[in-house]
């Protein structure tokens, strides 16, 4: 059963405009949302977080928005670059230090010219 | 941030072998965690690795197939054991900062094995 889900692949955005990267999860258990960046050839890192008691991350260019309601998490990168073109993985904990995380498959997302 | 390397980067192995996969941080950390990403899918945890004590596996994971070492905070192993083709994954080593009291993990670069 995946606990966390990104239903999109992969998504195609033009230079300078917004790219949005979806991710849902089925445990309201979860308290602390993770969104990380993954080059070929390279382990993932860290881009921006966000914990349960806030709906609205926002780091530089990229912003994070967490709907509790709907179990829904959200990407938000504005304006896009073509080095924004990478595998994005959300990530998803119980709460805020707890070790184990639990990632989505990844959307690849690829910014053209 | 922890800077990890793993060796090897990548290998090819023949069925019913062993490959052991190596950890480095360059500092000590407490906890070290061992992810699979079969192609085209999520990152998996297999297990988190101690020092000092027997490493934890997560279901579907055990330590006859994935033994682990840890002998200390700053290294770690991890060998697939037996190997077959559905074993072809990208290894990743990950650490956290107990520190920042927050859920980042930083990655090594990964271990890429084909199974033949």
């Amino acid at each position: 059963d995946q606990q966390v889900k990104q239903n999109s692949p992969s998504l195609s955005v033009q230079e300078g405009r917004i790219s949005i990267l979806n991710c849902d999860y089925t445990n309201s258990m979860f308290d602390y949302f993770l969104w990380y960046k993954k080059y070929p050839a390279e382990g993932p890192t860290f881009l921006i977080s966000i914990s349960s008691i806030k709906d609205k991350n926002e780091d530089g260019r990229f912003t994070v928005f967490l709907n509790k309601s709907a179990k829904h998490l959200s990407l938000h990168i504005v304006p896009s670059q073509p080095g924004d073109s990478a595998v994005y993985f959300c990530a998803v904990a119980r709460a805020q230090g707890a070790q184990k995380l639990v990632f989505g498959q990844g959307t690849r997302l690829t910014i053209n010219p | 941030s922890a800077v990890i390397s793993q060796k090897p980067s990548r290998d090819i192995c023949q069925r019913g072998t062993s490959l052991t996969i190596q950890c480095q941080v360059d500092s000590q950390v407490t906890m070290m965690f061992w992810y699979r990403q079969q192609p085209g899918q999520s990152l998996t945890l297999i297990a988190t690795a101690n020092q000092g004590s027997e490493a934890t596996y997560e279901s579907g994971f055990v330590i006859d197939k994935f033994p682990i070492s840890r002998p200390n905070l700053t290294f770690s192993t991890l060998t697939v054991s037996n190997m077959s083709p559905e074993d072809s994954s990208i290894y990743l080593c990950s650490v956290t900062d107990p520190g920042q009291g927050n859920n980042e993990q930083f990655f090594g670069p990964g271990t890429r094995l084909t199974v033949l």
